[in-house]
């Protein structure tokens, strides 16, 4: 049971180019959701999901776009890469919407520059 | 608008000491409060949460305080250990995991 598994680890990008992070449960979870972490601020929630097939906003979206074609995959996408979307991002999925219940992947690091 | 201010940002605690970091929230609606510890490359982890209903939980060194009225809660680490040195998250919730709202985080070192 590998939980939730994020890769890439690293990745640096040039402005403009576009990238997929891809993320993965093996716990039939559910929910997934998809965070930023920015140098001394919190967790940002930028899409989740619901279930295959259901994605929805969160509190930071703008630039990105998810998919959901499976329960145990949800990869986060971003098109036309910008020095803001600097950040380690966290993956996270739980069986059920409360918050006791997620489990957060290892982040990838991603530098646009 | 930081709903939940976080202090203090850095924390050095000798071994065997107490180590207490401190959150405070806005929003009279938030009705869970959980911290997470991150260590350094991996993602945060549930450590420990309360809610509103009770002043204080306590599980093994770990126990958050809980003041309502002062829209106050705070996570105590009794005889603190250098694997304890980690990034402390406190956040407040209200409705799920859509509306979870984190602090900036306190990193804490534990020098032996």
């Amino acid at each position: 049971n590998a939980g939730v598994t994020q890769t890439p680890k690293f990745r640096i990008l040039k402005i403009g180019q576009s990238m997929t992070l891809q993320c993965t449960q093996d716990m039939n979870h559910n929910y997934m959701y998809w965070y930023r972490q920015d140098p001394g601020m919190g967790l940002k929630l930028i899409y989740y999901s619901v279930g295959a097939g259901i994605t929805d906003k969160g509190e930071v979206p703008n630039g990105y776009n998810v998919s959901r074609s499976t329960t145990e995959d949800f990869p986060l996408r971003l098109e036309l890469a910008a020095p803001s979307q600097t950040s380690v991002y966290f993956c996270a999925s739980s069986y059920s919407k409360t918050v006791e219940e997620q489990y957060f992947g290892p982040g990838t690091r991603l530098t646009v520059t | 608008q930081q709903q939940v201010k976080q202090s203090p940002q850095s924390l050095i605690v000798q071994k065997g000491g107490i180590s207490i970091i401190n959150c405070a929230y806005e929003n009279t609606a938030f009705d869970y409060f959980p911290w997470y510890q991150q260590f350094p490359g991996k993602g945060p982890a549930l450590l420990i949460a309360i809610r509103p209903d009770v002043s204080e939980k306590k599980e093994g060194r770990f126990t958050i305080s809980f003041n309502k009225s002062a829209k106050q809660f705070s996570l105590h680490i009794m005889d603190s250990q250098p694997g304890d040195s980690a990034t402390y998250f406190c956040a407040a919730s209200s409705g799920g995991y859509q509306k979870v709202t984190f602090g900036i985080g306190t990193k804490l070192q534990v020098i032996p």
